[in-house]
């Protein structure tokens, strides 16, 4: 299934680099969502996008940056990152809050 | 007390056996439940969406409890391939605010 693609599918990065994930999605959704899930805590929801709005930043530190140029696309850049940021990087899309949301792949992200 | 809660497991069950998980939220403005499927290394699916009245998907059933607030799984003579992490997702009405269980895994056993 390709309706949501995230890229890279895995990264490494070391804490002083500058990096990008990418989340596209080709299911005509108007909402996108970065989600991070760490080894043995629930998906935690860090933005959401509604028609390129944000309108959840669920309280991210600084360093993780998401820009969203029009409702398809969703980039997080990332900066200065820390070893506890190593996840898997999750980034989904809906039609609509209360429809079901369909995820990419992933990003496992490893911090060096 | 956590949004939306699940025993972590692992349940463990032989083939064929019927299995049952639950999930409780916390906030009773919920208004769509989810059931997903996250397989090792992989991104949730979305196996059912559970709807007021009960809903039957195969071997699968889901449950809503408002008063009691928690939302359930069943499957039916489990396989093989079922073996996997369950996420109960719940969403408050007019948010895009998407909740996670941490997960119930299962194991099936041949």
């Amino acid at each position: 299934e390709t309706g949501v693609t995230q890229t890279p599918r895995h990264l490494v990065m070391g804490m002083t680099n500058k990096k990008s994930l990418k989340c596209e999605q080709h299911l005509g959704h108007n909402a996108m969502y970065w989600y991070k899930q760490s080894a043995k805590k629930p998906l935690e929801l860090m933005f959401v996008y509604n028609f390129k709005e944000q309108t959840e930043n669920n309280s991210v530190p600084s360093r993780f940056s998401p820009e969203c140029p029009n409702s398809s696309h969703l980039f997080l850049h990332l900066h200065t990152l820390q070893p506890e940021d190593s996840a898997l990087y999750l980034c989904a899309s809906s039609q609509e809050g209360g429809w079901v949301a369909f995820f990419g792949q992933g990003t496992r992200l490893t911090v060096v | 007390r956590k949004e939306v809660e699940q025993d972590p497991g692992p349940f463990n069950v032989p083939e064929g056996a019927t299995v049952a998980f639950n999930c409780t939220y916390s906030n009773s403005a919920s208004q769509s439940f989810f059931w997903y499927r996250q397989d090792c290394r992989k991104e949730p699916k979305l196996l059912m969406s559970v709807y007021s009245s009960g809903n039957e998907d195969g071997r699968f059933t889901a449950q809503l409890n408002r008063a009691s607030q928690y939302i359930s799984l069943l499957i039916r003579d489990s396989k093989l391939s079922d073996s996997a992490t369950y996420l109960c997702v719940v969403l408050t009405s007019g948010t895009y605010k998407y909740i996670f269980g941490t997960g119930t895994r299962l194991k099936v056993l041949a």
